[in-house]
């Protein structure tokens, strides 16, 4: 069966810190998708990055940075230069081919302090 | 702008009652909808998948005659809380993709449904 795993139940760091969210799943399908969520304490669901398994490019938008790599089933999430509003719940997922069913991880609770 | 409106965004009911919460897709067609459950400090989980036309499908262990879906149109999608118990109070969200099976578009979620069942 698929399996997010995200160890870091917590994580608080000063701002301007850089931090580095892991996530490590597991699956038997060649074909899937692989998800990073923010969910602030408003607790809605920010979509923030989709790859699919084929594509093992890391990717940078801003102070934010992903790194997927296959071999160990790992899609960690880096944010540079940490502010205060990236506090939030961050949630890795994993999706099948069409990508709408989601399994997610259990979150990593991450707080910048200022 | 949000493409998924989830209505209400906070239920307060008394246990015995039912609550419906609403989750529609804008501006595009979703024939499939995703219903999760978050308790407090905890994982989003799959409750089911909401069909249009055809029954939901629910995940082990969720009680279908408990939590009523009807997917009655392309942008609409309701899920019933029946006969509600303290222990159903979480956050409900759902999801829709953009177009299904699309391989180029990510799912969205509602704003999510807190209820407290009192």
């Amino acid at each position: 069966a698929q399996k997010v795993t995200q160890a870091q139940t917590e994580i608080s760091v000063v701002e301007k810190e850089d931090v580095t969210l892991d996530c490590v799943y597991e699956t038997r399908d060649t074909t899937y998708y692989l998800f990073w969520y923010k969910q602030p304490p408003s607790g809605e669901l920010v979509f923030l990055i989709r790859r699919n398994s084929f594509d093992e490019q890391n990717e940078i938008s801003g102070r934010y940075s992903w790194n997927f790599q296959k071999s160990t089933s790992s899609f960690n999430f880096t944010i540079t230069a940490s502010q205060v509003v990236d506090s939030a719940v961050y949630f890795c997922a994993w999706g099948i081919q069409g990508a709408q069913k989601l399994v997610f991880g259990q979150g990593t609770r991450l707080t910048i302090n200022p | 702008g949000a493409v998924v409106s989830q209505h209400p965004s906070w239920v307060i009911c008394k246990s015995g009652t039912s609550v419906k919460i609403e989750c529609r897709s804008l501006d595009f067609q979703a024939t499939t909808m995703f219903w999760y459950r978050q308790f407090p400090k905890q994982s989003l989980m799959l409750m089911a998948t909401s069909n249009e036309g055809s029954k939901a499908t629910y995940e082990q262990g969720v009680e279908k005659d408990k939590f009523l879906i009807n997917h009655a149109s392309l942008t609409l999608s309701t899920l019933t809380v029946t006969s509600a118990h303290p222990e159903d109070s979480s956050f409900y969200i759902c999801s829709a993709a953009l177009g299904q099976g699309s391989n180029n578009s990510p799912l969205h979620f509602g704003n999510g449904t807190r209820l407290t069942v009192t």
